[in-house]
């Protein structure tokens, strides 16, 4: 069974572009969460969509967003980029939330590792 | 409000010597912890999880964990440590809320 897949690997931008990052989830699961991983602040959670919809954010700007698409890919968009938005960006998959979300494992991709110049 | 608290940032320890990670929660609710392991420049692998079954978990890579309630820990042990068990580890807890919430990670150090 194939894993969580994230593309591209890196991603190297500057100041005030825009950056699109992608992630294939787990064949059957229709949960899609993304983090960001600055250096020194641990995992921070940035999005969460199931089937879809856009279920519940972090404490982030605006200029993060994303989407889920009817095959359950997702893509995250990060607008006018800052030097702090370098980061390595996780996306996790999970089995459909109405089924006791509380205990559904969370698998992980390899990330990708964006670096505002 | 839930949170985890991984006490060590860093854990220093010899090849073949026993491993301890500590993770303490708070819950409002049944708590499903995780612990995941995250080698350099990788994404986060699960090593094993309590969802209010057996108290005593197996993982891999022989990995364990105990889900204390009463002293609110889940702490991950090894009873010798490889070389390459040298990574960050993250204690993760869900219930009552879909966002699951992660510890600070603790950075095991394997000396030979």
């Amino acid at each position: 069974e194939a894993g969580v897949t994230q593309s591209p690997t890196h991603l190297i931008k500057t100041r005030g572009q825009q950056a699109t990052l992608r992630c294939s989830p787990i064949s059957g699961h229709t949960s899609v969460y993304w983090y960001q991983q600055a250096l020194g602040l641990g995992l921070q959670f940035l999005l969460w969509y199931d089937e879809g919809e856009e279920r519940n954010r972090g404490n982030f700007p605006p200029r993060f967003s994303g989407r889920q698409f009817p095959n359950y890919s997702s893509e995250l968009n990060v607008n006018a980029l800052e030097l702090e938005d370098s980061a390595l960006y996780l996306c996790a998959s999970s089995l459909r939330f109405q089924r006791s979300a509380s205990t559904d494992t969370q698998y992980f991709g390899p990330g990708t590792r964006l670096t505002v110049l | 409000a839930q949170s985890v608290t991984q006490l060590d940032s860093h854990v220093s320890v010899s090849e073949g010597t026993p491993v301890l990670l500590r993770c303490n929660y708070s819950s409002s609710y049944s708590p499903s912890l995780f612990w995941y392991v995250q080698h350099p420049n990788k994404g986060l692998q699960l090593l094993l999880k309590y969802t209010s079954a057996a108290t005593l978990v197996k993982g891999i890579n022989g990995f364990e964990a105990e889900f204390k309630k009463s002293e609110t820990s889940f702490h991950l042990t090894k009873p010798s440590a490889h070389m390459s068990d040298a990574a960050e580890y993250f204690c993760v807890l869900t219930g009552g809320s879909y966002i699951p919430t992660f510890g600070r990670g603790t950075s095991l150090i394997v000396h030979p």
